[in-house]
């Protein structure tokens, strides 16, 4: 079974500063997508950013980029210019990539603080 | 917005009780996937609706059960409420399946079992 693991339950930063959240997973498949979720006061869940396994670039999204690590099978987000709207909870998810399967495992979630 | 909607957004039950929650699709998308968030926690995977039939469940008892309609709008429904079946639930869709489609979330239910 995939599992996904965030080992930081809390994180602070100054705004206009940068910050790094991390997640490592494990599973024996080797096409597969990950996820940055956020998850504001709101509730909804809001796509971050996505990356392709079988994809070596990085991808990035505006201040929003990863550092995906297949062999290690870790997958960081870093927020660059962190702004007080980027206060919320982030969530790594993970999905195989078969046909038909939308299931997505998510890790445990890290709390972003943004200290003005 | 993601167009995809959720309700009641909060509902208490006693335990014992049968509740169900409903969830609107984004227009276009046929697939359906529901996840139960306790708190402190991150979302687990229920199951999953495609065109109306369930293609895949994570591990959650068989008195959680669902149904997808037509117009792929969809329905959770849980008997015999227990304690720890107070949880956030979600509703997310995707115009599925597929490997490069997306998952769209609704703000979810706040289900609280006294």
């Amino acid at each position: 079974a995939q599992t996904v693991t965030q080992s930081q339950p809390e994180m602070s930063v100054q705004e206009a500063e940068t910050v790094t959240l991390s997640c490592t997973y494990d599973t024996s498949e080797s096409d597969y997508y990950l996820f940055w979720y956020k998850q504001p006061p709101s509730r909804q869940m809001i796509l971050v950013i996505r990356q392709e396994a079988y994809k070596q670039q990085n991808a990035t999204e505006n201040r929003f980029s990863v550092n995906f690590q297949k062999a290690a099978k870790s997958f960081s987000l870093k927020i660059s210019d962190s702004q007080l709207g980027d206060a919320a909870m982030y969530f790594c998810a993970y999905r195989m990539a078969n046909f038909g399967n939308e299931k997505l495992t998510f890790g445990t979630g890290t709390r972003l603080t943004i200290i003005p | 917005e993601t167009g995809v909607t959720q309700s009641p957004t909060h509902l208490i039950k006693t335990r014992g009780q049968q509740v169900t929650l409903r969830c609107s699709s984004q227009s276009g998308h046929n697939t359906v996937s529901w996840y139960q968030q306790a708190l402190g926690q991150g979302p687990q995977f229920i199951f999953q609706y495609y065109r109306e039939e369930e293609n895949g469940r994570g591990n959650f008892p068989p008195r959680f059960s669902g149904l997808q309609f037509p117009n792929y709008s969809s329905e959770l429904n849980v008997n015999a409420l227990e304690l720890d079946d107070s949880a956030l639930y979600l509703c997310a869709s995707n115009r599925g399946p597929g490997a490069e489609t997306e998952a769209f979330f609704g703000q979810g239910t706040r289900l609280t079992v006294v």
